[in-house]
């Protein structure tokens, strides 16, 4: 298995510009959570998703879409990238909602500028 | 906000057992307590949780109060690998309830 998979690991995008950080997970977890890791800051949750079709707000939800049509997949869209969103996004996992953890993938470092 | 206190950082030498404090003093009787560590800008890793009993895996112990407040990691030999941030974390069981990161303990292992 090759758990939870992100791509690209780096991404330079000039303000404006818009991307998709792609996840996916092989484990047929139905949970699926995107985070941002600002430089010496704890992580923030942008979107979870709890099944496919379902998504969600997490702490900072503004600047971003989420999708969820699939079980495997969970991708992240910024739309006019600003430079307070250069930042590392993880993507997560779980099999369920309580009593398990989450897996994490290997982030993506975003820089805009 | 996240629903814990942890010291920002700390020492020990390698091979000791290493044990990190967290104080959860508003959790509620149906939260549980979860563990995480960063190592370096890697992504977060799971290491443990409990409710209310204790806990042991592989890769640690989880040492929580009768009165449910406060808990301890144990990492019982710790290595240089054990570097990193400990998260100490507090969720409910729900579907809809997160993982909400706090700041954590910066952990360094002294050779």
């Amino acid at each position: 298995n090759a758990g939870v998979t992100q791509t690209p690991k780096f991404r330079i995008l000039k303000i404006g510009q818009s991307m998709t950080l792609q996840c996916t997970q092989d484990m047929n977890h139905n949970y699926m959570y995107w985070y941002r890791q600002d430089p010496g800051m704890g992580l923030k949750l942008i979107y979870y998703s709890v099944g496919a079709g379902i998504t969600d707000k997490g702490e900072v939800p503004n600047g971003y879409n989420v999708s969820r049509s699939t079980t495997e997949d969970f991708p992240l869209r910024l739309e006019l990238a600003a430079p307070s969103q250069t930042s590392v996004y993880f993507c997560a996992s779980s099999y369920s909602a309580t009593n398990y953890g989450y897996t994490f993938g290997s982030g993506t470092r975003l820089t805009v500028v | 906000d996240a629903k814990t206190t942890q010291p920002t950082s700390m020492d020990c030498a390698e091979g000791r057992a290493a044990n990190l404090p967290c104080n959860h003093s508003t959790i509620s009787g149906n939260e549980y307590v979860y563990w995480y560590r960063q190592i370096h800008s890697q992504g977060p890793q799971y290491i443990i949780h409990g409710l209310k009993n204790n806990e042991t895996n592989e890769m640690a112990s989880l040492i929580i109060t009768e009165d449910r407040k406060s808990s301890t990691l144990i990492l019982p030999h710790a290595t240089l690998r054990d570097t990193a941030v400990y998260y100490c974390i507090v969720r409910g069981p729900y579907r809809d309830d997160k993982i909400i990161f706090g700041k954590g303990t910066r952990l360094h292992i002294l050779p």
